[in-house]
C-alpha cells in the first residue's frame, strides 16, 4: 500500500502569512493528490483536487502543486478562518490514503 | 441542498454488531460512488469502504477486511455499513462521503456528512 507522509504535524504562523505543507508519497501517485481542510468537531471538506484543481467554491487563497511523489499545499495569506488541520489523501489501485494531518494555529 | 446525515452509531459491547446509516438527497444517489471514513478519538482519517455507484464492486480497508460490509439501496437514497465483530480499536466517528469520479472522473471525496459516533466498550 501507499503511504503519505505529510509534514509539518503541526505549524503555527501569524494573519497575512504566506503558509506551506508538504506531502510525499512513498511511490509515484501522479497527480491523485487530494486536500482537505477539517475543524474541529467538523466532517472533512475537500478544497483542491489532482493536485492543483480549486474545487468550487474555495477561496482562492488556497493552492497545490507536485506531481509524482512530492506535493505542496499553499496558504498565500492566513486568514483566522483558517483555523484547522489540512489532510493530503491519495488513490491508488482501489486504495485510499491519507496523511496524517497538519495543524495549523495562530500565533 | 446536497446532503448526506449519517445515523445508528452508540456503545457497543465488543464482539456484538452495529449498523450505520447514511441518507442522501439533494443529486442523484444512484450516480455516484460511496465511501466509509472513520476517525478515532484525536486521530488523523482512515478510509474504510467503498461501493461502486451500482453496487456492483466493494473494497474493504485490511483492518475491518472480513468484518464491515457496504451495501446501498439506491430506491431509499441510503448507504448502509453492517459492522460485526467490534474491536475496541472501531471506535471512531464515521463518515460517510460522495465519491464524483462516475460523474465527473475526479477521484475524491467531494461531500461528506457530519458523522457518526461509534464506542466500542464493555
Amino acid at each position: 500500500d501507499i503511504q503519505m507522509t505529510q509534514s509539518p504535524s503541526s505549524l503555527s504562523a501569524s494573519v497575512g502569512d504566506r503558509v506551506t505543507i508538504t506531502c510525499q508519497a512513498s511511490q509515484d501517485i501522479s497527480n491523485y493528490l487530494n486536500w482537505y481542510q477539517q475543524k474541529p468537531g467538523k466532517a472533512p471538506k475537500l478544497l483542491i483536487y489532482d493536485a492543483s484543481n480549486l474545487e468550487t467554491g474555495v477561496p482562492s487563497r488556497f493552492s497545490g502543486s507536485g506531481s509524482g511523489t512530492d506535493f505542496t499545499f499553499t496558504i498565500s495569506s492566513l486568514q483566522p478562518e483558517d483555523i484547522a488541520t489540512y489532510y493530503c489523501q491519495q488513490y491508488d489501485n482501489l486504495s485510499w490514503t491519507f496523511g496524517q494531518g497538519t495543524k495549523v494555529e495562530i500565533k | 441542498q446536497v446532503q448526506l446525515v449519517e445515523s445508528g452509531g452508540g456503545v457497543v459491547q465488543p464482539g456484538r454488531s452495529l449498523r450505520l446509516s447514511c441518507a442522501a438527497s439533494g443529486f442523484t444517489f444512484s450516480s455516484y460512488g460511496m465511501h466509509w471514513v472513520r476517525q478515532a478519538p484525536g486521530k488523523g482519517l482512515e478510509w474504510v469502504a467503498v461501493i461502486w455507484y451500482d453496487g456492483s464492486n466493494k473494497y474493504y480497508a485490511d483492518s475491518v477486511k472480513g468484518r464491515f460490509t457496504i451495501s446501498r439501496d439506491n430506491s431509499k437514497n441510503t448507504l448502509y455499513l453492517q459492522m460485526n465483530s467490534l474491536r475496541a480499536e472501531d471506535t471512531a466517528v464515521y463518515y460517510c462521503a460522495r465519491d464524483p469520479s462516475s460523474v465527473r472522473g475526479v477521484d475524491a471525496f467531494d461531500i461528506w456528512g457530519q458523522g457518526t459516533m461509534v464506542t466500542v466498550s464493555s
